[in-house]
């Protein structure tokens, strides 16, 4: 039973299409977090939540828009899509708030295209 | 601001060989450390931790860690590495009441048989 499920695992669209990522994680964490890797691998977080309430929001632009319905599901929603959004998105979880105490648990992420 | 830096993008070690992966971070407090590990097409995986004691902390794999307060450093260690070993290894930093990691640009590592 995977820990952390994210789908699609690839995603490949059209610049200006509106595109959702799901995330759901059966660990019974309390906290959840959307990371973005980009080309050169670099790894930096965009949103946590902990109990369905925003914890960090990372100067993400406000096209991004997380949703947690509840404590085991946080979904990345993307307006108006862009070339610079292509990454791989990470979905993960940990019991703590930052994963500083407990380990983050990650998804095997989604690669985003965006033509 | 915090920041981590790994200073080698991509090792290429011979399989058998001794490994030290470099991480320095900046930030004058006490840092929480780790090292995570991503197979390719994976999610990532905690390798090890520090926060407190020994600074000489053990992971899983047979990974090692070394916490230098006087270099700013957590270099990842191990004696002999398997051909499986190869991946992408990332160093991240937390600190207290920041309620996030910083995660380094990444190590590639690659084994030649």
């Amino acid at each position: 039973d995977t820990a952390v499920s994210q789908t699609p695992k690839y995603l490949v669209t059209q610049m200006g299409n509106d595109k959702s990522i799901k995330c759901e994680q059966n660990l019974g964490h309390d906290t959840m977090y959307w990371y973005k890797q980009d080309s050169k691998k670099f790894l930096k977080i965009m949103f946590s939540y902990n109990n369905k309430e925003l914890i960090i929001n990372e100067t993400v632009p406000n096209r991004f828009s997380p949703k947690s319905p509840d404590k085991a599901h946080l979904n990345l929603h993307i307006n108006s899509l862009e070339l610079g959004d292509s990454a791989v998105y990470f979905c993960a979880s940990s019991q703590d708030v930052g994963g500083l105490n407990e380990k983050l648990f990650f998804g095997s992420g989604t690669q985003l295209s965006v033509l | 601001a915090q920041s981590v830096t790994q200073p080698d993008i991509h090792i290429t070690v011979s399989e058998g060989a001794s490994l030290e992966l470099r991480c320095n971070y900046s930030y004058g407090a006490t840092p929480y450390l780790f090292w995570y590990v991503q197979s390719p097409g994976q999610g990532l995986q905690l390798l090890l931790k520090y926060f407190s004691g020994d600074t000489l902390v053990q992971g899983i794999k047979g990974f090692e860690a070394e916490f230098k307060r006087s270099q700013s450093s957590f270099n990842l260690r191990k004696p002999s590495v398997h051909w499986s070993d190869a991946a992408e290894y990332f160093c991240a930093v937390g600190f207290q009441g920041a309620q996030k990691l910083v995660f380094g640009q990444g190590t590639r590592l690659t084994i030649n048989p």
